[in-house]
């Protein structure tokens, strides 16, 4: 079976770091993406994990461990544009799986 | 780059009518994606293409649902027998090469079944 999981919701504060968690069970694996959402718009790409370790890209940088099945984003200097949903997807074959998303709410 | 784009945006119809979406991908990606998003929910995968190959289907996928891709550029998905459960988000990506590349995804048709 396929099973992503990430938190719901997170709150943060302008200007601090967030770590948005998410593990996974998938049968097979070919490389983790994370995506940003903002309300009603379209999915845009952000980080890509297919080796162990961390992949830093501006304020945002994603880690992977493939043992564990786990990877999060992390999220610095926090801006109000920030507030988002962020999807955690896996590619066990040429699709991607996609989890819940976790919509993180940046208050002043 | 002009990015994916979908038309149309919104669609309102009646239970047990058809209806059909059109994707354009970014001109020189050779794959297509056809994702479903509901409120809340991640986008689930629906269908996909290598240029105008469908090599998989989800078994989301009833056959209500029809995707074409008759030349490798534009795609069509298709939905007979409209039913309420078939309101969602449509979402369609493009991606180049092997499926390592991100995804682009484009804003998505929205259906609303009355």
């Amino acid at each position: 079976g396929q099973n992503i999981d990430q938190p719901t919701e997170m709150t943060a504060t302008e200007g601090a770091i967030v770590q948005i968690n998410c593990t996974y069970q998938t049968s097979g694996f070919n490389g983790l993406f994370w995506y940003q959402q903002h309300a009603g718009e379209a999915p845009t790409f952000l980080s890509y994990n297919v080796l162990d370790g961390l992949e830093e890209k501006g304020r945002f940088s994603s880690f992977l461990s493939r043992s564990k099945g786990y990877s999060y984003l992390l999220l610095k200097e926090l801006q109000m544009k920030d507030s988002a949903s962020y999807l955690c997807a896996v590619r066990p074959t040429d699709k991607l799986i996609f989890g819940t998303g976790t919509r993180l709410q940046v208050f002043p | 780059d002009t990015g994916v784009s979908q038309n149309p945006r919104h669609k309102i119809t009646k239970r047990g009518q058809n209806v059909t979406f059109r994707c354009d991908p970014i001109s020189e990606h050779n794959r297509l994606y056809w994702y479903r998003q509901t409120l809340g929910q991640g986008p689930e995968f629906l269908t996909y293409f290598q240029n105008e190959a469908q090599l998989e289907k989800s078994r989301l996928l009833s056959d209500r649902f029809s995707a074409e891709r008759p030349k490798g550029s534009f795609s069509t998905l298709e939905i007979q027998r409209t039913e309420q459960g078939d309101s969602a988000m449509y979402l369609c990506a493009s991606s180049f090469g092997r499926g390592n590349q991100p995804q682009h995804f484009g804003d998505g048709t929205r259906l609303s079944i009355l």
